[in-house]
């Protein structure tokens, strides 16, 4: 079975610009999460998705940020314009979503944003 | 709200040599317990989770951890470490019947030296 996948793995850009990254959860997953995971800390949730409705996105910085999930399968996270500060691994998890409280989240290899 | 403290950035430990990462947690709420972990260039991959029953959980490759609910503390421990074993640890916390919503520690790296 095929784990979460993300791409690209790797981007630089220079501030100002925009720049997106692309998850595609494991089959079935009905939950999908996009964390921020900075140097030297643990991962941060940014977004979490039951199907293609944004259920938590408390901290989600609105003003540069968003996020789809437009058929509840795979989910695109942007950034415009991108920050000196936005450089940071962000990483994508699935869940089933059918265990009700006791989901386990299986993680992606993550993204690495480097900001110029 | 939970929040998740890992007491040790850095365990550096000569191979087969025994290691407890720590974790400590706080909530005013029943919790899960998680530790996961994270080799280079890798994602998060769950090594072990308390979610009830008995507070002793062990994982396939060894580790262990207990819970203990009056020290809210949550270690990992393996009596043998491998080479292998050199990766970065993540423990975290979420409310009972809320698994979904994870609080992470800050990460222990375990460096196991031959």
């Amino acid at each position: 079975e095929a784990g979460v996948v993300q791409s690209p793995r790797y981007k630089i850009i220079e501030k100002k610009q925009p720049v997106a990254f692309w998850c595609n959860p494991i089959s079935g997953h009905n939950t999908l999460y996009w964390y921020l995971q900075n140097l030297g800390q643990g991962p941060e949730l940014l977004i979490r998705y039951e199907n293609e409705e944004a259920v938590d996105d408390s901290q989600l910085p609105k003003d540069r940020f968003s996020a789809e999930r437009l058929k509840g399968v795979d989910s695109t996270l942007k950034i415009q314009p991108a920050e000196l500060g936005d450089s940071a691994v962000y990483l994508c998890a699935s869940s089933p979503g059918s265990s009700g409280s006791t989901d386990t989240q299986y993680f992606g290899p993550g993204t690495r944003l480097t900001v110029l | 709200a939970q929040s998740v403290t890992q007491l040790d950035s850095q365990v550096p430990v000569f191979e087969e040599a025994p290691v407890e990462l720590r974790c400590n947690y706080s909530s005013s709420v029943s919790v899960y317990l998680f530790w996961y972990v994270q080799y280079p260039n890798q994602g998060l991959q769950l090594l072990l989770k308390y979610l009830s029953g008995s507070t002793l959980v062990e994982s396939i490759n060894g580790f262990e951890a207990e819970f203990n609910k009056s020290q809210t503390s949550f270690h990992l421990r393996k009596p043998s470490v491998h080479i292998s074993d050199t990766a970065e640890y993540f423990c975290a916390v979420s409310a009972r019947g809320s698994a979904r919503q994870l609080t992470f520690g800050s990460g222990t790296q375990l460096t196991v030296l031959p």
